[in-house]
C-alpha cells in the first residue's frame, strides 16, 4: 500500500518556464512533508520541507505548497533551469512514527534549454 | 567538512555469499538509517538507529543484519538470505529532533 504517490513519472519543462511536481499520500497521520532532488549514482540532497500547520513554504526559486483537505503537496520551480533536471522525491513522516521517512516512487523532471 | 561516507560505490556479491556495506558519518547525529532503492521506485526503509546499540527494522528487514556500536557507524550486512539484492543502497543520518535526513551518495550491489 504506497502512502505517498507521485503519479507521474516525468515531466519535461522548457528553461524559464514553471515546473510543478505533484504528490498525494493517504495516511493522515503525517504531519512533515519534504522534497529531495536525485541526481544519477549520487544520494538525494534536501531541498524544501513543510509542516503540516502552514499550507506554504518559500525557499528562493522553490515552492512547496500543502492542501491537507485533499492530502496533497506540490513542488514549483520558478525559473526552471537546466540544472534543476534530476528525479525529485517527495516524502512524509509523522511525530507518531517516529519520524521515518515514507518516499514517494519520485518525478524525472528534464528542464530543456 | 561534514558528512556521509558510503564505502565502497559499486559492489559485486557471489550467490551464497554475505557483503557488509559501510555508512560513516562525521555530522554527531544520532539517528541512522538504511535504504533501498530499485528502478521507479522510492526509497524504501530497511533499518534504523536512534541511539547507540539499539535498531529497529523498517519495512523491508528480511535478508539484512546492522550493528550500531558506534555513533558515527552503521553498517549493513546483505546476507544470503536476502534473494535480491542487486538494488542501490543509501544510508542518511539525522539529529533527534527530527531534522531533515543527510544522505551519502549510495553503494551500488550486483550479483555476479
Amino acid at each position: 500500500d504506497q502512502q505517498v504517490k507521485q503519479n507521474s513519472p516525468s515531466l519535461s519543462v522548457q528553461e524559464g518556464r514553471i515546473s510543478i511536481l505533484n504528490c498525494d499520500y493517504t495516511n493522515s497521520m503525517f504531519d512533515y512533508f519534504l522534497w529531495y532532488k536525485k541526481y544519477p549514482a549520487e544520494g538525494p540532497t534536501f531541498l524544501i520541507s513543510i509542516s503540516s500547520i502552514k499550507d506554504k513554504n518559500e525557499d528562493g526559486r522553490f515552492t512547496v505548497f500543502l492542501n491537507k483537505s485533499a492530502k496533497h503537496l506540490s513542488l514549483h520551480i520558478v525559473p526552471s533551469q537546466p540544472g534543476d533536471s534530476a528525479v525529485y522525491f517527495c516524502a512524509a513522516s509523522a511525530i507518531e512514527y517516529g519520524n521515518k521517512l515514507v518516499f514517494g516512487a519520485g518525478t524525472i523532471l528534464r528542464v530543456k534549454s | 567538512d561534514g558528512g556521509i561516507t558510503q564505502s565502497p560505490k559499486y559492489l559485486f556479491r557471489k550467490e551464497g555469499q554475505n557483503v557488509t556495506l559501510s555508512c560513516e558519518q562525521n555530522l554527531n547525529h544520532d539517528a541512522m538509517y538504511w535504504y533501498r532503492q530499485d528502478p521507479g521506485q522510492g526509497l524504501r526503509l530497511i533499518y534504523y538507529s536512534q541511539i547507540v546499540n539499539d535498531f529497529q527494522k523498517g519495512d523491508i528487514a528480511e535478508g539484512y543484519s546492522v550493528s550500531r556500536e558506534k555513533k558515527e557507524s552503521f553498517p549493513l550486512t546483505v546476507t544470503s538470505a536476502q534473494k535480491n539484492p542487486t538494488a542501490f543502497y543509501l544510508c542518511a543520518s539525522t539529529t533527534r529532533d527530527g531534522q531533515p535526513q543527510h544522505f551519502g551518495d549510495g553503494t551500488r550491489l550486483s550479483i555476479l
